[in-house]
């Protein structure tokens, strides 16, 4: 049963804390991403990776980082640099990057203490 | 700067109704559009796709239809029903050096009463 998933589905920060949400893929994908949804606004790109040892910023990258050492995962870790970090985190995956299509794993809630 | 933009945040439709989502984009590179669906506290489903070489792709109740020229895209779905009551999202991808990137839309809420 192919699909991607995350974890964990909430998670809580504590100020000068990094947290570091999981993503894992089984579908073969070689292209994955993620992205940010705040209340009332589309999804924005934090980074994506077209390949297993290589990774870009998207829009918003400052204050997270991510690693690509697997094929399957693409963890994203949101720093103490990144000062409103409450949102929605949404993992995504295609065949490659110059496969358009995207697919969504159910995301991740995180919260500030 | 907002390069697609769904200007409706929120449409009521009766159930067994025609549901029209509109979605306007405005760099003119981009190629290929496509309609997810999202219910609370999850991750977003594809629904339908179209590249720009087309004006109407159809799957089953799901009908995007592209206007090129006046850089519009709308998602009908017939006959809507209640299961369809959630947040679309319009998202639209231009090649470039580093392959394709979603620009999406800020989403529009769809709720189909009985």
């Amino acid at each position: 049963d192919g699909g991607i998933t995350q974890s964990p589905k909430y998670l809580f920060r504590k100020e000068g804390q990094n947290v570091t949400l999981s993503c894992e893929q089984n579908l073969n994908h070689d292209a994955m991403y993620w992205y940010r949804q705040d209340p009332g606004q589309g999804l924005r790109l934090i980074y994506y990776s077209q390949i297993v040892n290589d990774f870009q910023k998207g829009d918003i990258a400052e204050g997270y980082s991510v690693s690509r050492e697997k094929k399957e995962s693409f963890p994203l870790t949101v720093t103490s640099a990144q000062k409103n970090p409450t949102a929605f985190y949404l993992c995504a995956s295609s065949i490659s990057v110059a496969h358009p299509t995207q697919y969504f794993g159910p995301g991740t809630r995180l919260l500030v203490l | 700067d907002q390069q697609v933009k769904q200007n409706s945040p929120s449409l009521s439709v009766q159930e067994g109704r025609i549901s029209i989502l509109n979605c306007d984009y405005t760099n003119s590179m981009f190629d290929y559009f496509l309609w997810y669906k999202k219910y609370p506290a999850e991750g977003p489903t594809f629904l339908i796709s179209i590249s720009s070489i087309k004006d109407k792709n159809e799957d089953g109740r799901f009908t995007v239809f592209l206007n090129k020229s006046a850089k519009h895209l709308s998602l009908h779905i017939v006959p809507s029903q209640p299961g369809d009551s959630a947040v679309y999202f319009c998202a639209a991808s231009a090649p470039s050096n580093s392959g394709y990137a979603l620009n999406f839309g800020k989403g529009t809420s769809l709720l189909v009463t009985p």
